[in-house]
C-alpha cells in the first residue's frame, strides 16, 4: 500500500531563513508526487508537483528515489510562506491521491 | 466560476442522526473525491467518483455512502452519524481521471461535529 509521511508536525522558521518541509513515500510502482498548500482561510491548492519540474513561489522540491523523498524546499522564507503544507502521492497511471499528515509552516517576522 | 461548492458550511448533529453533504463543481471536471481532515492524519480518501456513474471506495470508507447525481453533483451521506465522524470534509474534482498532471481542486470544506 501506497504511504505519505511528513515527520514535522510544526515548523518554525524566521523570515529569510531557508525552510525545508520533508516528506518521505513508500509505494512499490513508479508514483507521481505533489506538494499541496492551504493558507489561512483558504482552499487547499496545489503548489507544485514532480512531473512539472518547476518553481512555485520559490519553491522547489526534488524527488529522491534512493531515499523516497520528496522535500520541499525555498532559500528565503516569507512571511506569507505560513500555512499548512501537504505532500501527496499518486500512482502513475491513477487518480487518487494518497496525502501524509502535513505540516503546519510558521515564518516569524 | 466558482469552482467546488459544497453545503453546509457547519453542521452539529446528534448521535443517530443522517444528513447529506452537498458537492457540485463547474469545470466539467469527470472525477469527484470526498475526503476527511482531522488533526494529525492530513486527508483521507472517503470515496470517489472516476466518471459519472461510477462510485468507488477510498481509504475510509465505513459509514458512508455516496451518490453521483450527475456529471456536476457527488454527494455524501452519513445515514447514522457517529462522534468518530466529527471532522471537516472536503469534496474535490479533477479533469483528468488517470494522469500524472491531475490536479486536484478543493472546495471550501464542512465542518461537522456529532455530539
Amino acid at each position: 500500500a501506497q504511504r505519505v509521511t511528513q515527520p514535522e508536525k510544526l515548523l518554525s522558521v524566521f523570515k529569510g531563513a531557508p525552510v525545508e518541509l520533508k516528506c518521505n513515500y513508500s509505494y512499490s510502482g513508479s508514483p507521481e508526487l505533489f506538494w499541496y498548500v492551504q493558507y489561512s482561510r483558504q482552499r487547499l491548492q496545489l503548489l507544485l508537483r514532480h512531473i512539472s519540474r518547476e518553481s512555485i513561489k520559490g519553491f522547489t522540491a526534488d524527488l529522491n528515489k534512493g531515499e523516497t523523498s520528496f522535500h520541499l524546499k525555498k532559500p528565503f522564507a516569507q512571511e506569507e510562506d505560513s500555512a499548512m503544507y501537504y505532500c501527496a502521492l499518486t500512482e502513475t497511471s491513477g487518480s487518487r491521491l494518497t496525502f501524509g499528515e502535513g505540516t503546519q509552516l510558521t515564518v516569524n517576522p | 466560476n466558482a469552482g467546488v461548492t459544497q453545503t453546509p458550511k457547519f453542521q452539529v448533529l446528534k448521535t443517530g442522526q443522517s444528513m447529506t453533504l452537498q458537492c457540485a463543481q463547474d469545470m466539467n471536471h469527470n472525477s469527484m473525491y470526498w475526503y476527511r481532515q482531522d488533526p494529525g492524519m492530513g486527508l483521507r480518501l472517503i470515496y470517489y467518483s472516476a466518471s459519472e456513474g461510477t462510485t468507488d471506495k477510498g481509504e475510509v470508507p465505513n459509514g458512508y455512502n455516496v451518490s453521483r447525481l450527475n456529471k456536476r453533483e457527488f454527494s455524501l451521506r452519513l445515514e447514522s452519524a457517529a462522534p468518530s465522524q466529527t471532522s471537516v470534509y472536503f469534496c474535490a474534482s479533477s479533469e483528468f481521471t488517470q494522469s500524472p498532471y491531475n490536479e486536484q481542486f478543493f472546495g471550501p470544506g464542512t465542518r461537522l461535529t456529532v455530539l
